[in-house]
């Protein structure tokens, strides 16, 4: 079965600071990498997604995120943090299942950002 | 296009009452999904729909959850009788039937089990 690892349950950086959170994941295959990001009250949002191919992927609001198969890490970077990317933000696998593949979610790792 | 509409947005029961979430997903997607996240935990997979069929349910406690698709649009899920533990956000989210395609989820009901 596949398990993604968040280490981190909580980063501070200053705005304007670069930004990397942590991401392993366990799966017997080819894994499917998701980022998502939760605001407070809403739902989850895709920043970005690795299926194949270049393993560097440009992801919306300016996050980006590198698969890396021989450390089985997926860690999702911003060169400069802003105020309104303080959220929760959550890394997910996903297993082939019925024509579609199901994300399977870390525990999140919230991102605190100090002015 | 318009996004996964969920509803109530909250929701605040005694144990051992009944309690309804329902979701409507986006137009023509064919795969829906319910989801429960716990406070300080990742989502967790409950039910999986394509069409008005259920693909994956290995996560969902039968004993007191239960789910529908009548139309293969939206969906009603369903807790009786509830447990303090069921306190939760319930998500719901959609997507096409199509390898690549990405999850839209809903804001979530937040229910709160007293």
């Amino acid at each position: 079965a596949q398990s993604v690892t968040q280490p981190d349950i909580h980063i501070t950086v200053s705005e304007g600071a670069s930004l990397e959170l942590r991401c392993n994941y366990s799966y017997g295959a080819t894994p499917y990498l998701f980022w998502y990001v939760q605001s407070p009250g809403q739902g989850l949002q895709l920043l970005l997604k690795y299926f194949s191919g270049d393993t560097l992927v440009q992801g919306i609001k300016g996050f980006e995120a590198e698969f890396k198969r021989s450390q089985s890490s997926f860690n999702l970077r911003k060169p400069s943090v802003h105020w309104s990317d303080a959220a929760e933000y959550f890394c997910a696998v996903g297993a082939p299942s019925g024509g579609s593949y199901i994300p399977t979610f870390g525990r999140g790792t919230s991102l605190i950002v100090h002015p | 296009e318009a996004g996964v509409a969920q509803s109530p947005r909250y929701k605040i029961i005694e144990k051992r009452q009944s309690v309804a979430f329902w979701c409507n997903p986006i137009s023509g997607h064919a795969t829906l999904y319910w989801y429960q996240q716990i406070l300080g935990q990742g989502p967790k997979l409950l039910i999986q729909f394509q069409n008005n069929g259920v693909v994956d349910d290995s996560q969902l406690p039968k004993d007191r959850f239960s789910a529908e698709r009548l139309k293969g649009v939206d969906s009603t899920l369903k807790i009786q009788p509830a447990k303090l533990e069921d306190s939760a956000v319930y998500l719901c989210a959609s997507s096409p039937r199509r390898e690549g395609s990405g999850y839209t989820f809903g804001s979530g009901t937040r229910l709160t089990v007293v």
